[in-house]
């Protein structure tokens, strides 16, 4: 069965500093892996996705991810962060060729910057 | 072009009412999908919606049902609220419904059951 583990409930780094969101995942097949963030009082938006190819997947906002197979990771991060990134960030894994039904979220980290 | 849209955004219902919440995808999206979100519980998969069928259902009970009409809105119900229903119900839309697609997501709507 598929999880998701994001290490940390609550992460606070200052302006300018590096953003590491870490997302560990379990799947008995080749994973799809999501990294989503949610504003107060907003829905999810989509910063990046890995799905085949390249290991090293940039997203919107100056975010990265990698995909490491054998540490079974997809930690998010930011070489320097911004007021405007304090949110909340969910890593969710989904199983090739299967249906929303099997998208499994994980249960969020919320990203603190302190100016 | 238009995002996703949710409503209402905001409810406040008794126990033991039924609700009614409204999503409207991105114009060309088929599939819609429903997700409940609350502190302790997380994201959880409510049912997807794809060309008017149920394609896809998660571990709720059948207090909770959708429909989607032929312009791909759609619609979830939940009869016999319970004050454990109060969450934030998120929409996404995509264009097919596959796991490897991208999903819009509208703001969501919170219910709040009292």
């Amino acid at each position: 069965a598929q999880s998701v583990t994001q290490l940390g409930s609550h992460v606070s780094v200052s302006e300018g500093a590096l953003v590491l969101l870490r997302c560990n995942y379990s799947s008995s097949v080749p994973p799809y892996l999501f990294w989503y963030v949610q504003y107060p009082n907003q829905g999810l938006q989509l910063l990046l996705k890995y799905t085949t190819g390249a290991t090293l997947v940039k997203g919107i906002n100056g975010f990265e991810a990698e995909f490491k197979k054998s540490e079974t990771s997809f930690h998010l991060t930011k070489p320097s962060a911004h007021m405007s990134d304090a949110a909340e960030y969910f890593c969710a894994v989904s199983e090739m060729k299967t249906s929303y039904d099997k998208v499994i979220f994980g249960p969020g980290t919320s990203l603190s910057v302190i100016p | 072009k238009a995002g996703v849209t949710q409503t209402p955004r905001y409810l406040i219902k008794t126990r033991g009412q039924q609700v009614t919440l409204s999503c409207s995808p991105i114009s060309g999206h088929r599939s819609v999908s429903w997700y409940q979100q609350t502190p302790g519980q997380g994201l959880q998969f409510l049912f997807e919606y794809f060309s008017e069928t149920q394609r896809n259902k998660g571990n709720f009970p059948g207090r909770f049902s959708g429909r989607q009409f032929s312009n791909s809105r759609s619609e979830m119900n939940v009869s016999t609220l319970e004050l454990g229903d109060s969450a934030l119900y998120l929409c996404a839309s995509s264009s097919s419904g596959g796991s490897e697609e991208t999903q819009y997501f509208g703001p969501g709507t919170r219910l709040l059951v009292l």
